[in-house]
């Protein structure tokens, strides 16, 4: 079983960045090929796709964003450190949510997409 | 972007009934979709990938079908532990999800 553990500040305050780093089991980045996804839900609401970053067993590579967060998104993967981090800048209130990271396999099978979530880390931003 | 229109977004039904949860894509996205469960405080599960494959270790009690911009979740034999909210994902181009299906057991 893969382990994934959102890590970061709870609260954030408006216009300032919010950083949150995602640890993944040891070993397991890399052993082969992967997406890293950060998904976010604001409470009651549904989940939104942030975006990606792909990784080999040796190094990591682009990454691809929804473009409703263009321009203010970085996520990146540090393989040495079996972890890979979501940067998002100028917050408002409107980006308080859950943040959940999550793993996709490559190639996936059709149609499967991420292949283990973590927890979720609550992020709540206000002055 | 793809749209997805989950609908209904809530359910009421009681043990041993059978519903069911859809979704229409804005586009046709061929079987590349997902129905995800979630619980109160929990990330989401799998339940079925590419329409209608079951996930590993899920009731045989849920049944995915659809492709193109169509799609259907059915559970069968409502049992109490499926109260949860339902999602689909389209995976064919970037990742959307529905809106959710609140499903209640009375």
């Amino acid at each position: 079983q893969v382990l994934l553990q959102e890590s970061g500040p709870g609260l954030v305050k408006p216009s300032q960045s919010l950083s949150l780093s995602c640890n993944v089991s040891a070993d397991f980045m890399t052993s082969g090929s992967f997406y890293w996804h950060w998904i976010r839900q604001p409470a009651g609401k549904t989940l939104e796709y942030i975006g990606r970053v792909s990784t080999s067993a040796t190094s990591a590579h682009g990454s691809t964003y929804n473009p409703s967060f263009w321009g203010r998104v970085t996520i990146l993967a540090d393989l040495s450190k079996h972890q890979f981090s979501l940067k998002m800048n100028f917050v408002t209130a409107a980006d308080t949510a859950v943040y959940y990271c999550a793993v996709q396999r490559v190639p996936s099978l059709p149609g499967r997409s991420f292949n283990f979530w973590g927890q979720g880390a609550k992020v709540t931003v206000s002055s | 972007a793809i749209h997805m229109t989950q609908s209904p977004s809530f359910l009421s039904a009681s043990v041993g009934d059978r519903v069911s949860i859809t979704c229409r894509a804005s586009q046709p996205i061929g079987r590349e979709l997902e129905w995800f469960q979630q619980k109160p405080g929990e990330a989401p599960t799998v339940l079925i990938s590419a329409s209608s494959t079951l996930e590993g270790g899920v009731s045989s009690r849920f049944v995915g079908s659809g492709s193109g911009t169509d799609f259907t979740l059915t559970i069968n034999g409502l049992q109490a532990e499926d109260s949860a909210i339902y999602y689909c994902l389209q995976n064919y181009n970037d990742y959307t999800f529905g809106q959710g299906t609140r499903l209640e057991i009375k």
